[in-house]
């Protein structure tokens, strides 16, 4: 059965710090890796990743595949308020896209 | 451009109801799906059309219908809904290119079903 977890679920910073998001997946004939960022509204489109190895970037944001151990971090330095939502990434195959559940990231001023 | 648009934004009904939500989008994609969103939780798939074929049913009920007139719309037709079909709606669609897929969402339809 294909599948999507994230980890953790939910995390609680401080404005400035570092965080971490990952995400694992199990998905037949895998093909990429989305991650979004979902506030009070649909999901926003962040990175896609096909490579294993290769960092994307936009502005504090980052993200990495590891396809050989399945899994993908998200990682946002110097966080913001701003920052705050449900961070949810996606594996795709195909015409499919299997969602995990979400990390909620509260970033506290 | 990467712009998918819903309408309406927000949408009330009863269960006698008859109502259509529709999503377009002109990037030229060529497969668009519908979502349903449930508060906290991940979309949860419900259709896919793919060259505007119906190419994924993930079971759902027959009061929701979709339609795919042309490659840029794409409708929810909806009919004797229940009060726990009430979420957010949302449409995507998804560009397939030599590196892989990415999707796209519309900013969704709230529904609320009385």
């Amino acid at each position: 059965e294909d599948k999507v977890v994230q980890s953790p679920l939910s995390l609680v910073v401080h404005e400035g710090d570092t965080v971490t998001l990952n995400c694992s997946y199990e998905v037949t004939n895998f093909r990429s890796l989305l991650w979004y960022k979902q506030e009070k509204k649909a999901p926003t489109f962040l990175f896609m990743l096909t490579s294993s190895g290769i960092e994307k970037k936009s502005g504090r944001l980052s993200s990495i595949l590891d396809k050989k151990e399945l899994f993908s971090i998200l990682n946002i330095t110097a966080t913001q308020t701003g920052d705050s939502a449900v961070y949810l990434c996606a594996g795709t195959t195909g015409n499919q896209f299997y969602f995990g559940t979400g990390t909620s990231l509260t970033v506290i001023p | 451009d990467t712009e998918v648009t819903q309408t309406p934004k927000h949408l009330v009904m009863g269960m006698t109801n008859k109502k259509s939500l529709k999503c377009e989008q002109h990037m030229g994609h060529r497969a668009m799906y519908w979502y349903k969103q449930k508060a906290k939780k991940p979309p949860e798939l419900m259709f896919v059309y793919s060259y505007e074929k119906l190419s994924i049913n993930e079971s759902v009920p027959s009061r929701f219908s979709p339609e795919c007139p042309n490659s840029s719309l794409l409708n929810l037709h909806l009919h004797a809904l229940q009060p726990e079909d009430s979420a957010l709606y949302l449409c995507a669609s998804r560009v397939r290119d030599s590196e892989g897929n990415e999707q796209y969402f519309g900013p969704g339809t709230r529904l609320t079903v009385t």
